[in-house]
């Protein structure tokens, strides 16, 4: 079966880093995505990785290992508007989106 | 431009009601999703469209119908609700395959 592993909640401080995990398993692979969900609202896309390495886009960085079935999602220098739900989504051979179930990441001042 | 919108933002059902929820989209994308998103799991995708007049069944598709009879808009049919149905219900829309996905803002339903 297809299914996209990633931990429940995870507690990070203003202003520090915080390394947000996903593991998958696949009937194939097209790119794995990362979407931002704040509460009540709608995920939005924030990066999309198809080839092995490192991605940055401002204070967020997505990493991907293939052989590995491994992406992470850095979040730098952390604000309170961070604090969200964050989405792993891995496109497989059908070019379906597999979600995981999301982490909930909680900043504290 | 709009992008993704859907009607209604919420609604409250009985137990054997039907109802349609209505996507739309403006970015005259080829594909569109209905999702539904419960507490403590991913989205799962319902139904889902690659082009004008075509639909094709996701993972979670009993007890939904859709149809596409106009490249913007998608629209998800509950013929019979069941309590089981309570969610929130997002649509999405594609550019293209191997693309991002834009989501509208949600429908939340309850079903009693």
């Amino acid at each position: 079966g297809q299914n996209i592993d990633q931990p429940t909640e995870m507690t990070a401080t203003e202003g520090a880093i915080v390394q947000i995990n996903c593991t998958y398993q696949t009937s194939g692979f097209n790119g794995l995505f990362w979407y931002q969900q704040h509460a009540g609202e709608a995920p939005t896309f924030l990066s999309y990785n198809v080839l092995d390495g490192l991605e940055e886009k401002g204070r967020f960085s997505s990493f991907l290992s293939r052989s590995k079935g491994y992406s992470y999602l850095l979040l730098k220098e952390l604000q309170m508007k961070d604090s969200a739900s964050y989405l792993c989504a891995v496109m497989d051979s059908n070019y379906q989106l597999i979600w995981g179930a999301g982490t909930k990441l909680i900043i504290k001042p | 431009n709009a992008g993704v919108t859907q009607t209604p933002k919420f609604r409250v059902l009985k137990t054997g009601q039907s109802m349609t929820l209505l996507c739309a989209q403006d970015m005259n994308h080829e594909y569109m999703y209905w999702y539904r998103q419960d507490p403590g799991m991913g989205l799962r995708l319902i139904h889902y469209s690659v082009g004008e007049g075509t639909t094709a069944k996701g993972e979670v598709p009993d007890g939904y119908n859709v149809s596409r009879l106009k490249k913007q808009n998608f629209l998800l049919g509950l013929e019979s609700a069941a309590p089981s149905q309570t969610s929130v219900y997002f649509c999405a829309s594609q550019p293209k395959e191997q693309e991002t996905q834009y989501f509208g803002p949600g429908t939340r339903l309850l079903v009693l």
